[in-house]
């Protein structure tokens, strides 16, 4: 069965404090791997699509990374403004819709 | 617009009632999705247009869900017979294409069912 799972579910960190999120999946046919960003009320924001083992994305603070069964995302001394949901999602075989994570609850504590 | 405009914001209803929730996309976007997010989960898929037609609506859980886009542009989700299940939020999504990139959400509706 198609599996996308993200972990922790939850994550606190102090300023200045590096780390990195988990997104392992488990899909046939993968076209494309993607980070978002949520915040609370409000839709997800798209950061970044990786698409082939190997590739990787940054993005200020934000690094996203792929292999052929996870993605990370490492967040470099991070700032109380980087607390957020932060969702990771797939695109597979011919079809468009995305498969999305539970996401992980980041803190980032001053 | 700028954005993916969603009304209402918040919507609270009657069990049994029919609901309406309304998307407009980025102008120009071809590409609409629906999706439902329930709370401490990732979104869900719905439905997806391309242009006035439902590309892909193997995401709608029962009869009781329709989505319509007339002309292309503006979409709606219509919900009949509705659920407390049905409490969610409901996002939009617009793209130029169908590729994942460029993929924007609105707010969402935060739907109430009682």
């Amino acid at each position: 069965e198609d599996q996308v799972t993200q972990s922790p579910e939850a994550l606190r960190l102090q300023e200045g404090e590096s780390s990195s999120l988990n997104c392992s999946y488990t899909v046939s046919g993968l076209r494309g791997l993607f980070w978002y960003r949520q915040d609370p009320g409000k839709g997800p924001e798209f950061l970044f699509t990786l698409y082939s083992a190997g590739e990787e994305k940054e993005k200020e603070r934000l690094k996203a990374t792929l292999t052929k069964k996870e993605s990370f995302l490492h967040i470099t001394a991070p700032k109380p403004e980087d607390s957020a949901t932060y969702l990771c999602a797939v695109q597979m075989g011919t079809g468009n819709q995305f498969y999305f994570g539970t996401g992980t609850s980041l803190t980032v504590i001053p | 617009g700028a954005g993916v405009s969603q009304t209402p914001s918040n919507k609270v209803t009657e069990k049994g009632k029919y609901v309406e929730l309304r998307c407009d996309p980025i102008s120009g976007h071809t590409a609409l999705y629906w999706y439902r997010q329930s709370l401490g989960q990732g979104p869900e898929f719905l439905i997806y247009f391309q242009g006035t037609g439902a590309a892909d609506d193997s995401g709608l859980p029962n009869d009781r869900f329709f989505a319509v886009r007339p002309e292309g542009s503006v979409s709606t989700l219509k919900i009949q017979r509705t659920e407390r299940g049905d409490s969610a939020v409901y996002l939009c999504a617009s793209s130029l294409t169908a590729q994942g990139y460029g993929y924007t959400f609105g707010s969402g509706t935060r739907l109430t069912v009682v």
